[in-house]
């Protein structure tokens, strides 16, 4: 079946950047997605790929593709603190939409 | 627009009690998706609707959950009779159309714990 993986937790110090990892199982995603959870709230998209994409970049997000090993990852430059929250890769194909089980990322001072 | 809202924002209740949990989409959008968030289990989709029509109810636990939507700006997420496990924070979620650029928008949840 479809399966999203993402490592459970991450931890930086404030400044140093961030590379949460996703891998996804099926090679006819269409589209790769990051929502980004702050405490007690619903998810929130932060930014998406089309699957013909190598990369994305918005601001200190960039996003990198490697459809060939159906990897994905999110990099955040310069955490802040503001960034802790937990980051759910997820992937669309057809009328199917699968998340992962989320990376809790923690940002020390 | 106020976004997705949802009600109650927390709810506690006894086993055995019936629990209704209540979504108002994005004006405009012809998706709904219910979601169940558990440390356990992480983020699944129970059902979503299309133009007030379910698609998808494979991801429903059991038939004690139940879930209607009677217009475009309303939808029902129903237990009966609610138990422990079912303690979760639910989701709801709507999109102008299904992946692609159009994203969900997701409510702030509803957080059940059944005692």
């Amino acid at each position: 079946g479809e399966d999203v993986e993402q490592s459970l937790f991450l931890s930086v110090r404030e400044g140093d950047s961030s590379v949460i990892n996703c891998t996804y199982t099926d090679s006819s995603s269409t589209y790769l997605y990051w929502y980004k959870q702050e405490p007690g709230a619903g998810l929130q998209l932060l930014t998406y790929i089309f699957s013909n994409m190598d990369m994305k970049q918005d601001q200190r997000l960039t996003v990198l593709l490697n459809k060939k090993d159906k990897h994905l990852s999110l990099r955040i430059a310069d955490t802040q603190t503001g960034d802790s929250a937990i980051y759910f890769c997820a992937e669309n194909y057809g009328q199917n939409f699968v998340f992962g089980p989320g990376t809790r990322l923690s940002v020390l001072p | 627009d106020a976004g997705v809202i949802q009600s109650p924002r927390h709810e506690v209740t006894e086993m055995g009690q019936e629990v209704t949990l209540r979504c108002k989409p994005i004006s405009g959008h012809d998706y709904l998706f219910w979601y169940r968030q558990t440390m356990m289990r992480g983020l699944e989709l129970l059902i979503y609707f299309n133009n007030n029509v379910p698609i998808d109810d494979s991801g429903m636990p059991e038939d004690r959950f139940s879930a209607k939507m009677p217009n475009a700006s309303f939808s029902t997420l129903k237990i009966q009779p609610s138990e422990p496990r079912d303690s979760a924070v639910y989701f709801c979620a709507s999109s102008f159309a299904m992946g692609g650029q159009e994203t969900q928008y997701f409510g702030p949840g509803t957080r059940l714990l059944v005692l």
